[in-house]
């Protein structure tokens, strides 16, 4: 069965901290990994990962993919109170002729002043 | 803004009852994605369509059903409520339903059922 798995579930910060969530995946004909960041109801848009090994970097968000090992981290540096929101992980994945995308139950960020 | 637009934005409606959401996608995207979101779980996938057809399904239970139109918005319709459909859902798309393709997601529509 094919699933993505968050953590931590939920994570409280300061301000100026660096935090780094995880995502780990099990599925069958992987094509992407994606994040996106859920703040008060619409998810948008962060990364998308297909290759192993290159960090794709917005601003003070950046993220990693290790297709060896199954798994993706998202990394927020210097955190604002702006950054707390749920980060959402989905992984992409060839099923029966046509793309799925699974997501994960995500990471609550709260950054506090 | 992510230019799709889902109505209504909040709807509340006894058991037993049945209800449409609509959803309009971006100008030009041919996809549309149904997503459910419960409070304990993350999004679920339901269907998506492309260009008028059925795509993928995912677990989408037999009581709801979805179509999209010749005009590519998309509706979809949930009968026979039961308190266990409460939930945010979410109509994404995206311009050709292949993968690769970042999904733009809608503000969704708050169900409750009571």
């Amino acid at each position: 069965e094919d699933k993505v798995v968050q953590s931590p579930l939920s994570l409280v910060v300061h301000e100026g901290d660096t935090v780094t969530l995880n995502c780990s995946y099990e599925v069958t004909n992987f094509r992407s990994l994606l994040w996106y960041k859920q703040e008060k109801k619409a998810p948008t848009f962060l990364f998308m990962l297909t290759s192993s090994g290159i960090e794709k970097k917005s601003g003070r968000l950046s993220s990693i993919l290790d297709k060896k090992e199954l798994f993706s981290i998202l990394n927020i540096t210097a955190t604002q109170t702006g950054d707390s929101a749920v980060y959402l992980c989905a992984v992409e994945s060839l099923s029966g002729g046509a793309n799925n995308l699974f997501f994960g139950t995500g990471t609550r960020l709260t950054v506090i002043p | 803004d992510s230019g799709v637009t889902q109505t209504p934005k909040h709807l509340i409606t006894a058991t037993g009852q049945r209800v449409t959401l609509r959803c309009s996608p971006r100008s030009g995207d041919l996809s549309v994605y149904w997503y459910q979101q419960s409070l304990d779980q993350g999004l679920q996938f339901l269907i998506q369509y492309y260009n008028g057809e059925e795509r993928a399904k995912g677990n989408i239970l037999e009581r709801f059903s979805a179509q999209q139109f010749p005009d590519l918005h998309s509706e979809l319709n949930l009968s026979s409520l039961e308190l266990g459909d409460s939930a945010l859902y979410f109509c994404a798309s995206s311009p050709q339903g292949q993968y690769n393709e970042k999904l733009f997601f809608g503000s969704g529509t708050q169900l409750s059922v009571l």
